[in-house]
């Protein structure tokens, strides 16, 4: 299983864009980079998935390394609700969540 | 109906206890989920069913008892718990686990276990 590595903590002031990174070196060919978030005391939700080419939804964008050894999400805009902690994950079959990183957004 | 709903919210219990936790979804997956998580913590998973028999059971002490009635429905039968089972517990479903691709995973809100 690929591990994961990301900052334990990160602030955004609101409106801005919050870019988390994620290292995933040891990361499979076939393996993708997921990302959920979990605000607190709720469960994680999905955000977005990806193997090698960049995606978006109406949650964020990934942006994956043409190495896929990082990727970075991308909220274009962050909310106080976007506050939680955000998990990138590479997962083979079952779901292992690593520390994440708590973000921030201050008003 | 992307929902997966978890009852009760908040549980109660002593060590002699038996209580049930119950989760249900209708999104029509076919892969169930069970995770544990205590304060500042990540999700450590428990049990994962596929099609309604048990494929992983990640060392779980036998006080935990998962069932699995139908595709819809997931049980978690608690007995002789500790006060260190006090947490969060999380079901969550996917499509399937079918070969070697994950499924990306709808979680419930979650049930607030106490024990006292």
């Amino acid at each position: 299983d690929a591990k994961t590595t990301q900052p334990p903590s990160m602030d955004c002031a609101e409106g801005r864009a919050a870019n988390l990174p994620c290292n995933h070196s040891t990361i499979s060919g076939n393996e993708y980079v997921y990302w959920y978030r979990q605000i607190h005391s709720q469960g994680p939700q999905y955000i977005i998935h990806g193997l090698k080419n960049n995606e978006t939804n109406e949650m964020a964008s990934l942006i994956i390394t043409e190495d896929r050894k990082s990727s970075t999400l991308i909220l274009p805009h962050a909310t106080l609700r976007d506050t939680a902690v955000y998990y990138c994950i590479v997962p083979p079959r079952q779901l292992t969540f690593g520390s994440g990183t708590q973000l921030t957004v201050l008003p | 109906d992307t929902e997966v709903t978890q009852t009760p919210k908040h549980l109660v219990m002593g060590m002699t206890n038996k209580k049930s936790l119950k989760c249900e979804q209708h999104m029509g997956h076919r892969a169930m989920y069970w995770y544990k998580q205590k304060a500042k913590k990540p999700p450590e998973l428990m049990f994962v069913y596929s099609y309604e028999k048990l494929s992983i059971n990640e060392s779980v002490p036998s006080r935990f008892s998962p069932e699995c009635p139908n595709s819809s429905l997931l049980n978690l039968h608690l007995h002789a718990l500790q006060p260190e089972d006090s947490a969060l517990y999380l079901c969550a479903s996917s499509q399937d686990m079918g070969g070697s691709s994950y499924n990306e995973q709808f979680f419930g809100p979650g049930t607030r276990l106490t024990v006292l």
